[in-house]
């Protein structure tokens, strides 16, 4: 079974510049996550999908921040225009579905630094 | 809000020895309670949860967990390292009814030949 892919693995911008991440979770995943994974820190959870409809993105911060998850499936993380505090290992999960009890599967994450 | 914390940024062990890393929670009620590992440039990888049940929470790789409600933790264990467990270790916590891991900030394992 594939795990969860993303794309880029790095990525080195400037600040203001803007920069998008991709996921394709594990096949039949209904639910997708992206955290946010500064040095030094736990991952933080950004926005959390139900198939195609957002669950909760309320430490996402909306005004340079967004994500969609068109078809239900591949998900995009956009950061415009981007900050030096959003350096960070950005990692994206998937599970069946959202009951409580369900394993999170994450993949490699893309490591972004922003000069 | 629940809350996770994991008292010791870097633990040093040798190979061959038992290893006990630490976590305290807090949380009003019984929680979901995880452990993940993340080697370097990996994502994290499940070992072991605790839902309900047996207190005691046998995982992969040969680690073991248990949930101490009166203590709120939730310590990992493992009678005998190898070289391979070099890595980082999170411990997190669930609030019940809305699954949202809450991350601590990590142990990271080194393991000394």
């Amino acid at each position: 079974e594939a795990g969860v892919a993303q794309s880029p693995r790095y990525k080195i911008i400037e600040k203001r510049q803007s920069v998008a991440f991709w996921c394709n979770p594990i096949s039949g995943h209904a639910t997708l996550y992206w955290y946010q994974q500064i040095l030094g820190q736990g991952p933080k959870l950004l926005i959390q999908f139900q198939n195609n409809g957002v669950v909760d993105d309320s430490q996402l911060p909306k005004d340079r921040f967004s994500a969609e998850r068109l078809k239900g499936v591949d998900s995009t993380l956009k950061i415009q225009p981007a900050k030096l505090e959003d350096s960070a290992v950005y990692l994206c999960a998937s599970s069946l579905q959202v009951t409580g009890q369900e394993t999170q599967y994450f993949g490699p994450g893309t490591r972004l630094l922003v000069l | 809000a629940q809350s996770v914390t994991q008292p010791d940024i870097h633990i040093t062990v040798s190979e061959g020895a038992s290893l006990e890393l630490r976590c305290n929670y807090s949380y009003g009620a019984t929680p979901y309670l995880f452990w993940y590992v993340q080697s370097p440039g990996q994502g994290l990888q499940l070992l072991l949860k605790y839902f309900s049940g047996d207190t005691l929470v046998q995982g992969i790789k040969g680690f073991e967990a248990e949930f101490k409600r009166s203590q709120s933790s939730f310590n990992l264990r493992k009678p005998s390292v190898h070289w391979s467990d070099a890595a980082e270790y999170f411990c997190a916590v669930g609030a019940r009814g809305s699954y949202i891991p809450t991350f601590g900030r990590g142990t990271s394992l080194i393991v000394h030949p």
